[in-house]
């Protein structure tokens, strides 16, 4: 198994309290992502990473923030949490980007009161 | 952005069985298709992937076709285990190759 790790796996918090899961990873790989996955709608690509301090914008990514400021963290921040935020969010790796594969972390759950 | 979708939210079949699952694609530039499955309570895992200059790739039990002519993937699942019950996602990379867009998911459902 890819060494990927999130934390926290669960959380409950509640509206407009600021919480930041984090992803952390051991295989060195220049990629990494975050997608939220919601009943109907599948996975949505949130915020992604392509090095070091080199972060874009996804599908989704109103009221979400990302910081990398090393190899292996890759930290998710909603700044004030609303309840539509509540979901459960995978972090994904690659050294290849699309062109290959993805290998997920185990997931986070975050429920929003 | 890319827009990928499946044919049918739920399958259910039996032990056995050989499992087909459909995915649309709408960008006929699409040059590369992946298919994952996501066990209960799991992150997604990559089964088998193929490129546009290929009709069929084929893995352990599984089987991938492309028809690039109708914008159409499948998954065929031989002999159908109960350990292959799972939700089932294609997917494939934006015109970048900077994002990956997943389709919205396919249960696979295998009674005993």
């Amino acid at each position: 198994d890819a060494g990927i790790t999130q934390s926290p796996r669960h959380k409950v918090t509640e509206t407009g309290t600021p919480v930041t899961l984090r992803c952390h990873q051991t295989e060195n790989h220049r990629y990494m992502y975050w997608y939220r996955q919601d009943p109907g709608h599948g996975l949505r690509l949130i915020h992604y990473s392509y090095g070091v301090k080199d972060t874009d914008k996804g599908e989704v990514s109103d009221g979400y923030s990302v910081s990398r400021s090393k190899t292996e963290d890759f930290l998710l921040t909603l700044e004030s949490a609303t309840s539509s935020q509540t979901s459960v969010y995978f972090c994904a790796i690659s050294g290849q980007g699309p062109d290959g594969e993805l290998f997920f972390g185990e997931g986070s759950r975050l429920t929003v009161l | 952005g890319e827009s990928v979708g499946l044919h049918l939210p739920t399958l259910s079949v039996q032990e056995g069985d050989n499992s087909i699952i459909n995915c649309a694609y709408s960008n006929s530039a699409s040059d590369y298709f992946i298919w994952y499955k996501q066990e209960s309570g799991k992150g997604p895992q990559f089964i088998i992937d193929i490129r546009s200059n290929m009709d069929k790739r084929q893995g352990q039990r599984v089987t991938v076709l492309l028809n690039k002519t109708v914008k159409h993937l499948s998954l065929q699942i031989a002999a159908t285990q109960p350990g292959d019950s799972a939700v089932y996602f294609c997917a494939v990379p934006d015109s970048g190759y900077s994002t990956l867009t997943f389709g919205k998911g396919t249960m696979l459902l295998v009674s005993p």
